[in-house]
Order: C-alpha cells, then sequence, then structure tokens
C-alpha cells in the first residue's frame, strides 16, 4: 500500500534550520510530486510548496520563497523540506503528501491523495 | 488568489449540510476537499469533477458553479464532524492554496 513515512518530532531554537524527511513506498515515486503543508495550532492548513522526482520542477508559495528548499533523492525515494531561520511562528505539524495533476473536461485538478502522519517541529528558545 | 470558505457550520444528523468554497481560480481549476480532525492528516474525500477517493462513502459530492466549488454531505453522521478545506491552483499554476476552512458539526 501506499505509504509516506516521515522523521520524527524537532525541537530547534529561532534562527536554526530544520530538515525533514518524507520516505515514499507502494507506488514509483517518479511518478507523482511531493507536497508540504503545514498546520500550526488552531490555524487552517498552509500549502508550502510541491516538487517532482522526475523532472525536478518545484514551486514555493510566495510566503515561504527564499527560506525554504524542496529535495528529492530518487534514489532513496524520499523527499525532503529544508527551512531556515526559524521563528516560533513556524511552530506546527508539517506533512509530506503526494499529489497528481490530471485534466478532467473542460478543466484540470490537482489531487493529493496519499499523506504523512506528519512532522512536529516546535521553535522555542 | 484567495479561497475564502464560511468559518462554521452545523446540522441535524442525517441530514445534508453544504460546505463552499470561492474564489477567482475555480473559474478554470476544480478543488479538492479535504477533512480534517484533530490529531490526524488530512484525508481526500472528493477531487476533480466527480472524483471520490476509494473508501470514501458516496454521501459525500461536489460540484463546481462558476468561481465556487461545493462539497455536499447527504445524511451526515456523527464521523463527518470535523474541519473541510477546499484546495486549488492559486495565482500561478505553479502554485496551490487552501481556503479557509469550514468547521462542520453534527447535531
Amino acid at each position: 500500500q501506499v505509504q509516506l513515512v516521515q522523521s520524527g518530532a524537532e525541537v530547534k531554537k529561532p534562527g536554526a534550520s530544520l530538515k525533514v524527511s518524507c520516505r515514499a513506498s507502494g507506488y514509483t515515486f517518479t511518478n507523482y510530486d511531493i507536497n508540504w503543508v503545514r498546520q500550526a495550532s488552531g490555524q487552517g492548513l498552509e500549502w508550502m510548496g510541491w516538487m517532482n522526482p522526475s523532472s525536478g520542477n518545484r514551486g514555493y508559495a510566495p510566503k515561504f520563497q527564499g527560506r525554504v528548499t524542496l529535495s528529492t533523492d530518487t534514489s532513496r525515494g524520499t523527499a525532503y523540506l529544508e527551512v531556515s531561520s526559524l521563528v516560533s511562528q513556524d511552530t506546527a505539524v508539517y506533512y509530506c503528501a503526494r499529489g497528481r495533476k490530471r485534466f478532467q473536461e473542460p478543466f484540470f485538478y490537482y489531487a493529493m491523495d496519499a499523506w504523512g502522519r506528519g512532522t512536529t517541529v516546535i521553535v522555542s528558545s | 488568489s484567495d479561497l475564502t470558505q464560511g468559518p462554521a457550520v452545523s446540522v441535524a444528523s442525517g441530514q445534508t449540510v453544504r460546505i463552499t468554497c470561492r474564489g477567482d481560480s475555480l473559474r478554470n481549476y476544480y478543488a479538492s476537499w479535504f477533512q480534517l480532525k484533530p490529531g490526524q492528516a488530512p484525508k481526500l474525500v472528493f477531487y476533480g469533477k466527480n472524483n471520490r477517493p476509494s473508501g470514501i462513502p458516496d454521501r459525500f459530492s461536489g460540484s463546481s458553479s462558476g468561481d465556487t466549488a461545493s462539497l455536499t454531505i447527504r445524511g451526515a453522521q456523527a464521523v463527518d464532524e470535523a474541519d473541510y478545506y477546499c484546495h486549488s491552483r492559486d495565482n500561478s499554476d505553479n502554485h496551490f492554496v487552501f481556503g479557509t476552512g469550514t468547521t462542520v458539526t453534527v447535531l
């Protein structure tokens, strides 16, 4: 079955960097994008960015451009999220999700149909 | 572009509830819908024109008209009580965005 297994919880100090991994199994890793989404306590879902492991193409939400880096290691079937210059507002649960864009007349859609369980990140001095 | 949802809605058990999501991008791009319960990862419940993932009950359905996408739950059950988020393209085809979320309470 499709599984996305994320790395464990992290506690970071303000100004530090974070790297979260997401190991995929049960499907062909290069056939789907990997997205990253976060949810701070009491807040809504926030889309951070996506990356296609096959093409290397990626996109970042404007809010995170320059501070977030997405990467993949196709040999390991693993995606990575790096966030630099952490602040307390980065305290959240971070999720990876596989996604794919498809056309269904007359429009496109993008579906994220499998998710990791989330990685809790606490940023505190 | 922003995706705007009503903050909360309540429904009597067994009745029908519709959640809406409004945004300019929805005029030419379908929404996906996610159910979020405390302590769990988001779950895709509907996507595209008329697609329900395997295992999602057929009481969940979606539609789209103009700048508004809708998720309907027919015969709502207590297990459907959750936050629901729409998701679709942002201004650029390279970016996506979630709606503001709607809390559904089943009475």
